[in-house]
């Protein structure tokens, strides 16, 4: 089945510590984005990516850094200068085109804690 | 002043009555508008798109855009305890390529039994 893949779906970071969290689509999509989401806010855009080996900073892109070596692989690290990371992260793919606009779709998200 | 903006809620409804979701947008020259459901401790799942002013329905699910007055809804009739979730607006220009999406807040709808 199509879909977009999130590893892992939960994780602990201890202070100081960079995680990456793995993204990987056989849509065969073109865009992928990365989304951070809390409590009582709406989605945050931290980088997305519409071809391979390019990617653009979202609105919140300090402490956190991407690849996209592969197009169906858009992995996201939170390094340690994400002084709040705890949060929910959704990675997204998309395919823009004439009647679908840039509908976008969501993998199951992965649940990242600092401890 | 937000660029897309939802009540938080909760909205209650009793079971089988009519939920109306509201949201508006700032950015007049917006041309694609999504309506996402997302279950606590999910991902947003896609319930409809819509584009042109009017109603689109789908279902249970009837979404209206009104770009004049910069508004798009989504009605769920027969409401049903398996909608209780939250609905997240979206909101992006159509240029082609890629478009930047804005999404709002989300409203929390409570249907109850």
């Amino acid at each position: 089945d199509g879909g977009i893949t999130q590893s892992p779906k939960y994780l602990f970071r201890k202070e100081g510590q960079n995680v990456t969290l793995s993204c990987e689509q056989n849509l065969n999509h073109d865009a992928m984005y990365w989304y951070r989401q809390d409590p009582g806010q709406g989605l945050r855009l931290i980088y997305y990516s519409q071809i391979v080996n390019d990617f653009q900073k979202g609105d919140i892109a300090e402490g956190y850094s991407v690849s996209r070596e592969k197009k169906e692989s858009f992995p996201l690290t939170v390094t340690s200068a994400q002084k709040n990371p705890t949060a929910f992260y959704l990675c997204a793919s998309s395919i823009p085109g004439r009647g679908t606009g840039n509908t976008i779709y969501f993998g199951e998200g992965s649940w990242l804690t600092v401890v | 002043q937000k660029e897309v903006e939802q009540n938080s809620g909760p909205l209650s409804v009793p079971e089988g009555a009519i939920a109306s979701l509201n949201c508006t947008y700032s950015d007049r020259g917006s041309q694609s508008f999504f309506w996402y459901r997302q279950y606590s401790g999910k991902s947003p799942e896609l319930i409809m798109f819509i584009y042109s002013n009017g109603d689109k329905e789908d279902g249970r699910f009837t979404a209206q855009l009104n770009k004049a007055s910069q508004y798009v809804s989504l009605l769920i009739r027969d409401s049903q305890p398996s909608d209780s979730a939250t609905y997240l607006c979206a909101v992006a220009p159509y240029s082609g390529g890629y478009q930047k999406v804005t999404f709002g807040i989300g409203t929390k709808l409570q249907v109850i039994p």
